[in-house]
């Protein structure tokens, strides 16, 4: 089956500064990439996803990049804010449907 | 009011008992999944439905079972055989096979085995 990584586990940033999160993937047949934030005791929810016809997507401070020839993809955060301390999934969803995640990063912007 | 609903909130179970985690949604998707969160480890898959009537398992299956008869009802058994069953358990829906769109995931249910 697909396995996905992630890193890093963890990820400190002052106010203001970017974050980058990063993924590989090993399913070449992998042909979509949603990225989820958890806040702390909630649902995952959806920010940005990106499908494997697509190299990049952008959604204000948020952009996704993906290079399919690597089988990678990372999560770009601008001028980060305390708000966007949580915890990001990244995941790879199959041609079988299914939908495999990452172990997680969680973020933490010092203010 | 749409979306994907787990109940309940909290479980708490002894050892030794079977327990049954509920999951409904009214957004008419096919496919639907469980999945346990530990810290640390991130989202690993139990089982997943693509349809009524039908289910595989996942990644860490052993100790768990699923039923699919309806399509908005996707209920997780948590068996005596799971050795370690205390965990965040996470359902979640998305359309189905071939098309990539977003899984929604319900609010998620605490089991703590006592």
């Amino acid at each position: 089956g697909e396995n996905v990584e992630q890193h890093p586990s963890t990820l400190s940033v002052q106010e203001g500064d970017s974050a980058v999160i990063k993924c590989t993937y090993s399913d070449s047949a992998s042909n979509y990439f949603p990225w989820y934030k958890q806040e702390l005791g909630k649902r995952p929810q959806l920010i940005i996803d990106i499908r494997s016809n697509v190299g990049e997507k952008k959604d204000q401070r948020i952009a996704v990049t993906l290079n399919k020839t690597a089988k990678h993809f990372s999560l770009h955060i601008t001028e980060t804010q305390p708000e966007d301390s949580a915890v990001y999934f990244c995941a790879a969803k199959t041609g079988a449907n299914n939908l495999f995640f990452g172990t997680g990063t969680r973020l933490t912007v010092i203010p | 009011d749409g979306g994907i609903t787990q109940s309940p909130k909290y479980l708490f179970r002894k050892e030794g008992q079977n327990v049954t985690l509920s999951c409904e949604q009214n957004l008419n998707h096919d496919a639907m999944y469980w999945y346990r969160q530990d810290p640390g480890q991130g989202l690993r898959l139990i089982y997943y439905s693509q349809i009524v009537n039908d289910f595989q398992k996942g990644d860490i299956a052993e100790g768990y079972s699923v039923s699919r008869e309806k399509k908005e009802s996707f209920p997780l058994t948590v068996t005596s055989a799971q050795k370690n069953p205390t965990a965040f358990y996470l359902c979640a829906s998305s359309i189905g096979r071939g098309v990539n769109t977003e899984a929604f995931f319900g609010q998620g249910t605490r089991l703590t085995v006592v």
